[in-house]
């Protein structure tokens, strides 16, 4: 059972770039979410989804796209990359049993 | 979403025991209270959770007083492999999925030799 898989791992992009950051979950959950990182602080939701084709703004959306096509899968998307989001960024999916988060993906943009 | 407040750091040695406090006024009906464990470099990792009373599992357990508006987190005898930052969450976890989970900065355990 491999929980939530995150891709890449690490990643550098130039200013201006667009990526995607893939996650995918095996657990059936409805709930899924994207949360950044910075150095020394807690973590901050990005945007969620309740359910395939049901996806909503968390905390700081600016600059980042979600979608969500299947129950499994739950991508991030950059736009345009900026050093401002140089974080670590983690995907989380949710149960009853509470959430569970993949390893999480380093990115710099530089 | 109740807000919670929790020290930032603490310090422990090895082999003690650990308690956690964490504050959190204005907790609805329907929440429940969760921990979380984050290693560097790693995704935060359940630890336990409860809705009144205490509750304990092979990791830990969690006292919450009958106002419950703190819970306090006991790590029973510490290893240096406990060091971590350790969150309280608050929510609504159980019919809504923990929807817009809000993390604080947490606690920052470091376990000493």
């Amino acid at each position: 059972n491999a929980g939530v898989t995150q891709t890449p791992k690490f990643q550098v992009l130039k200013t201006g770039q667009s990526m995607t950051l893939q996650c995918a979950q095996d657990m059936n959950h409805e709930y899924m979410s994207w949360y950044r990182q910075d150095p020394g602080m807690g973590l901050r939701l990005i945007h969620y989804s309740v359910g395939a084709g049901i996806t909503d703004q968390g905390e700081v959306p600016n600059g980042y796209n979600v979608s969500r096509s299947t129950t499994e899968d739950f991508p991030l998307r950059l736009l345009s990359a900026a050093p401002s989001q140089t974080s670590v960024y983690f995907c989380a999916s949710s149960g009853s049993q509470g959430a569970f988060f993949g390893q999480g993906t380093r990115l710099t943009v530089v | 979403l109740a807000k919670t407040t929790q020290p930032i750091s603490m310090d422990s040695y090895e082999g003690q025991e650990v308690n956690i406090t964490c504050s959190h006024n204005n907790i609805a009906t329907n929440d429940y209270i969760t921990w979380y464990q984050q290693f560097p470099s790693q995704g935060p990792r359940f630890i336990i959770q409860g809705y009144k009373t205490k509750v304990t599992n092979e990791v830990a357990s969690l006292f919450i007083p009958a106002d419950r508006k703190s819970s306090t987190l006991s790590l029973p005898r510490v290893s240096l492999s406990d060091t971590a930052v350790y969150y309280c969450l608050v929510g609504d976890f159980i019919d809504n999925y923990g929807q817009n989970f809000v993390f604080g900065p947490g606690t920052r355990l470091s376990v000493l030799p």
